[in-house]
């Protein structure tokens, strides 16, 4: 059965250092993960995607994402966080594109120091 | 574009009433829609899955006839929580995915607080 594992509840980083939020998942096949993002009250906003080709992703607001297979892990990355980066995180794996049916990780909140 | 509303945001009845979230896509056709539910520092929770024209799928340990789930056209979807008790309270996300999207990218709605006194 597909699942995802994001271990950090919660993370705390200094505004312009570099973040990085851990994603793990389990699937049979290759996977169709995503990131998205949720301010508080609001609904996900889609941060970036990966379906196939090259393992390194690029996102929106300077975000990042790397696809290894060998550790089943699809991590988030950003070289330097801003105030306003501070919000819920939430990794998820899809069985396949026109599926749409998300599984989603129970999520990380990223709090940033001034 | 892309763009995906919930209304109302936030809702309070009383127990015993049924409320009824809206979710519309704004600039686009939809053709399926999805309803969530999300406890507080929780993750969202599939409950249904909604196609144009046709019965819900609703996902295991969902109440089909408490969560009633109409989806009229390829721009509205409704959730309608009947007979609510203060265990619904919760936040209901909706996501809808494009008629003409192959990518696999949802959108979503901004979410409609329900508490139940």
């Amino acid at each position: 059965a597909q699942s995802v594992t994001q271990p950090d509840i919660h993370i705390t980083v200094s505004e312009g250092a570099s973040l990085e939020l851990r994603c793990n998942y389990s699937y049979g096949a290759t996977p169709y993960l995503f990131w998205y993002v949720q301010s508080p009250g609001q609904g996900l906003q889609l941060l970036l995607k990966y379906f196939s080709g090259d393992t390194l992703v690029q996102g929106i607001k300077g975000f990042e994402a790397e696809f290894k297979r060998s550790q089943s892990s699809f991590n988030l990355r950003k070289p330097s966080v801003h105030w306003s980066d501070a919000a819920e995180y939430f990794c998820a794996v899809g069985a396949r594109p026109s599926s749409y049916k998300l599984i989603f990780g129970s999520g990380t909140r990223l709090l940033v120091r001034p | 574009g892309a763009v995906v509303s919930q209304h109302p945001s936030w809702v309070i009845c009383k127990s015993g009433t049924s409320v009824k979230i809206e979710c519309r896509s704004l600039d686009f056709q939809a053709t399926t829609m999805f309803w969530y539910r999300q406890f507080p520092k929780q993750s969202l929770m599939l409950m249904a899955t909604s196609n144009e024209g046709s019965k819900a799928t609703y996902e295991q340990g969902v109440e089909k006839d408490k969560f009633l789930i109409n989806h009229a056209s390829l721009t509205l979807s409704t959730l309608t929580v009947t007979s609510a008790h203060p265990e619904d309270s919760s936040f209901y996300i909706c996501s809808a995915s494009r008629r003409v999207d192959k990518t696999g990218e949802l959108f979503f709605g901004e979410g409609s607080r329900l508490t139940v006194l």
